[in-house]
C-alpha cells in the first residue's frame, strides 16, 4: 500500500533563512510525487511535482524539491523563506497503477518568523 | 476564469438529513475528486472519476455517494449524515491529457453535522 509521512507538524523558520520541509513515501513502482500549499482559508494550490527525470524539481514561489529514490524521500525547500510563505503544505503521491487515487501526507505548518 | 466551483460554502445540518454538495470545474478536465480535510488527518480522498459514468473509491468512501453524468460535474452526496462526517471537504479537477497532471482545488465546503 503506498503512503506519505510528513514527520513534522510543524517548522519553524526565520525570515531569510533555508527552509525545508520533510516528505518521506512508500509506493511500488516509481512515484508520483506532488507538493501543495493551503493558506489560510483557501483550497491547496499546486507548487511542484516529480514524475521522471532530474531529481532536483524547481516549482513556483520559488520552491524547489529533492527526490532521492534511495532514502524515498522528497524534502520541499526554498533557499530563502519570506513571511508570506507561512501556509500549511502537503506531500501527495498518485497511484502509479493506472488509477487516479492520491495519498496525501498529513500536512506541515510552516512558519516563518520575521 | 479556470476554477472549479463549490456550493455551498458553508453548511450546518441535523443527523440523517440528505444533502448535497455540488462541484463543477470549467476546464474540460477528464479527473474529478472529492477529499475531506482533519486536523491530524490531512486529506483523505473520498471517491474519484476518471471520466462520464465512470467513478471509483478512494480511501474513504464510508457513508457518501457520487455521480458523474456530466463531465464538469460531480455531486457529493451524504444520504444520511452523521456528526463524524463533520469536515472540510474539497473538490478537484485535472487534465488526464499529459503524464500526471497536477490538481486544481476548489475553495471548500465546510460542512457541521449536528
Amino acid at each position: 500500500a503506498q503512503s506519505v509521512a510528513q514527520p513534522e507538524d510543524q517548522v519553524n523558520v526565520a525570515e531569510g533563512n533555508p527552509l525545508t520541509v520533510k516528505c518521506t513515501y512508500s509506493v511500488s513502482g516509481n512515484p508520483y510525487l506532488f507538493w501543495y500549499v493551503q493558506y489560510p482559508n483557501r483550497g491547496l494550490q499546486f507548487l511542484l511535482k516529480y514524475i521522471t527525470g532530474d531529481n532536483l524539481v524547481k516549482g513556483s514561489y520559488g520552491f524547489e524539491a529533492e527526490f532521492n529514490k534511495s532514502q524515498t524521500s522528497f524534502h520541499l525547500k526554498k533557499p530563502s523563506a519570506l513571511v508570506s510563505d507561512s501556509a500549511l503544505y502537503f506531500c501527495a503521491v498518485r497511484d502509479t497503477g493506472g488509477t487516479y487515487k492520491y495519498i496525501f501526507g498529513t500536512g506541515t505548518r510552516l512558519k516563518v518568523l520575521a | 476564469e479556470a476554477q472549479v466551483t463549490q456550493n455551498p460554502r458553508y453548511l450546518i445540518t441535523v443527523t440523517g438529513k440528505k444533502l448535497t454538495v455540488t462541484c463543477s470545474q470549467n476546464m474540460n478536465h477528464e479527473y474529478m475528486s472529492w477529499y475531506r480535510q482533519d486536523p491530524g488527518l490531512g486529506l483523505r480522498q473520498i471517491y474519484y472519476s476518471m471520466n462520464v459514468e465512470v467513478t471509483d473509491k478512494g480511501d474513504v468512501p464510508e457513508g457518501y455517494k457520487v455521480s458523474r453524468k456530466e463531465k464538469r460535474n460531480f455531486p457529493l452526496i451524504l444520504e444520511s449524515p452523521s456528526p463524524n462526517q463533520t469536515s472540510l471537504y474539497f473538490c478537484a479537477s485535472s487534465s488526464s491529457g499529459t503524464t500526471t497532471s497536477e490538481q486544481f482545488f476548489g475553495p471548500g465546503t465546510r460542512l457541521t453535522v449536528l
